[in-house]
């Protein structure tokens, strides 16, 4: 069964740094790319980045490029969502989510719910 | 910079058809764009509804249908039920992936 388990909920100081994670289970984890996506309190789903876990290649949305950092640690099937120094804007639901050959995203975590206040 | 375009509510009486739509703020939606459609509901993951236009995700009811109509990917849900009431996105790949804001669809 295929399956994604993100981390727990975080609550940080406006400052400070965090990485998240994302397990893949189930499959081969370096044949899918592995994405990242926003979803702010009451709004709609962002796409943050993308990450190939076979060779980390990596993309992002213009929109977070240079906010955020995406890795993959393949040896232990999870990909990271870092941030150096969060904002109270950075408040929000993460989901990671598998993307298919077929441009969709079929597996889905659960999503992480990041509170950043002072 | 393109946007990904859907109706920000509908309505839907129990057991009608409705139709959401997936439109782009320039040029039209194809299939070429490998649209897919994903169903949200509060405080849980998306789930996937429609890839590649038109082919339902494992275990997705044949009631939910994906299309194109004139120039905008369509999910049509045909015998609404009380629990397709959720917030439905829609996503169309330009290279990277583009999601339109949602429609929260209301079954009353």
């Amino acid at each position: 069964e295929v399956q994604l388990v993100q981390s727990g909920a975080e609550v940080k100081k406006p400052g400070e740094s965090l990485k998240i994670s994302c397990k893949g289970s189930g499959y081969s984890f370096t044949s899918y790319w592995i994405a990242w996506v926003r979803q702010m309190p009451g709004k709609g789903l962002e796409w943050m980045g993308i990450i190939y876990p076979g060779d980390s290649d990596t993309r992002y949305s213009p929109s977070f490029q240079g906010q955020v950092t995406i890795s993959a640690d393949k040896s232990i099937s999870a990909a990271y969502l870092q941030w150096s120094s969060l904002k109270a804007s950075d408040t929000a639901m993460y989901f990671c989510a598998r993307r298919t050959g077929t441009y969709h995203f079929d597996f889905w975590g659960q999503g992480t719910l990041v509170t950043v206040s002072s | 910079q393109t946007v990904v375009t859907q109706e920000p509510s509908f309505s839907v009486s129990p057991g009608g058809t409705v139709t959401l739509t997936c439109g782009l703020s320039s040029g039209s939606v194809s299939t070429s764009y490998y649209p897919s459609w994903y169903q949200q509901t509060p405080g849980q993951a998306p789930r996937t509804l429609i890839y590649g236009t038109n082919t339902r995700s494992s275990g997705v009811p044949d009631r939910f249908s994906g299309s194109i109509i004139g120039n905008k990917a369509a999910l049509t849900i045909t015998g609404a039920q009380a629990d397709d009431e959720s917030d439905y996105y829609c996503v169309l790949y330009m290279g990277s992936p583009l999601f339109g804001g949602g429609t929260k669809l209301t079954v009353l």
